[in-house]
Parts: structure tokens; sequence; C-alpha cells
């Protein structure tokens, strides 16, 4: 059974910068999936942040490319996305996932963590 | 950039009801990357269909998807207590992934 476990910090600053990590067990990042993060502000809708392949290519949603990096660590099968210069905006539950390997869509979820941007 | 707006924003029906949620793309985009999604409060999202028709492992054939071109359809032949949540189309298009705003299907 896959799992996902996004953790890092609930509070960061306005013009600070958000890191999350996200711990995969029952697969490895090394596998043909690609991996995703995707965001959900309080009481909205859903929002793809960007993903990474296995060979450690990224594509990113245009909105945020500037200031988001999702980079992978295979020794210790995680994922981590940092948010540079955020802002009220950025606050958000957000999910690591798994993408399908048929097909172009997300098939395992993680339960999310909430972020909250305030000084 | 595509747009995906659905309908209808909200939906009131009762179980036992058949549900019909739209999923209309602003230009002509294939098939096999549209997917629905099913969420409920405090919950993740999860998969019910992808390639516009192939439902996800374990969902219950009560779940059917459909369309093409620029709009296409989640039908929920008899609606289940469980089966009320918000629902979200989502495409793959140019690299990116983008999704609808939600349909949320209430009692």
């Amino acid at each position: 059974q896959v799992q996902l476990q996004e953790s890092g910090p609930g509070l960061v600053k306005p013009s600070g910068t958000l890191s999350l990590t996200c711990a995969v067990s029952g697969d490895s990042i090394s596998n043909g999936n690609w991996w995703s993060w995707i965001r959900q502000p309080p009481g909205e809708g859903l929002e793809w942040i960007g993903e990474i392949s296995r060979s450690g290519e990224n594509k990113y949603n245009p909105s945020l490319k500037s200031r988001v990096t999702i980079s992978a660590d295979k020794s210790k099968n995680q994922l981590s996305l940092t948010l540079t210069s955020v802002a009220a905006a950025d606050t958000a539950v957000y999910y690591c996932v798994r993408n399908g390997m048929v097909g172009f869509y997300m098939d395992v979820w993680g339960k999310g963590t909430t972020v909250t941007v305030s000084s | 950039e595509i747009v995906l707006t659905q309908s209808p924003d909200t939906l009131s029906l009762s179980p036992g009801q058949r549900a019909t949620l739209s999923c209309t793309a602003s230009q002509s985009v294939s098939s096999s990357y549209l997917a629905w999604y099913q969420q409920k409060p405090g919950q993740a999202p999860r998969v019910l269909v992808y390639g516009a028709s192939t439902r996800a492992t374990g969902i219950s054939d009560r779940f059917s998807g459909s369309g093409s071109g620029t709009d296409y359809t989640l039908t929920i032949s008899r609606l289940e207590p469980e089966d009320f949540a918000v629902y979200y189309c989502q495409l793959f298009r140019d690299s990116h992934y983008s999704f609808g705003q939600g349909t949320n299907l209430e009692i």
C-alpha cells in the first residue's frame, strides 16, 4: 500500500520561504511515476503546483514557476517542495501526490498539510 | 491557456437519483487527458475516472465518465449517501495540469 506523508512548518511569515517534505512508503520514487504537489486554499479548489520525474525532470505551473522548486532525495525516498516569497494567498492545504503510471491523472494522495502564511 | 468550467456549481439531489455533472473545456482537448475526482470534507481527493471514461481501481460501476472534444460528463447512476461531495474535473495539457472549479453535490 502506497502512502505519502507531508510534513513541514504550519506557519510561515510573509516574504519567507515555505519548505515541505513528503515521505513515500510502499513505492520507490525511482520507479516510472511522476510525483506532484497540489494545493488547495481554504474553501477553494485545487491548484497543481508542479511535478518531478524519476530522472529529476521538472514541470511547473506557469503561475508559480518563478517561485517553486520541487526536488527528490532518492536515498531517503522523499520529495521536497520549496516556495519562496510567500504571501497570504499561499495559505493552503498542500498535498503530495503520485501521478498515475498509465494516463495523466493522480492516483495516490497524501492526507495533506496545512500551511498558513501570517506574521 | 485552456479553462475548464464545471456546471452546475451546486447540484441538489436525493439518494437514489441520477446525477449528471458537466465539465466544459474552452477549446477541444484529447479525452485521454481528462480525469474526475471526488473530495469529501477534510479528505484528500480521490480519482474516479481517467481517460474520460476509464474507472479507477476500486471505483463503483455507478460512476461513469463520457465525452469528447470540449464537453465531458460524469454520471452517478443511483446516488448513495456517501456520494455527496465535491467533484472536480482535471486536464493535462501543454505539460501541466489544471482543474475545474468543482461541483458541490449536496443532499
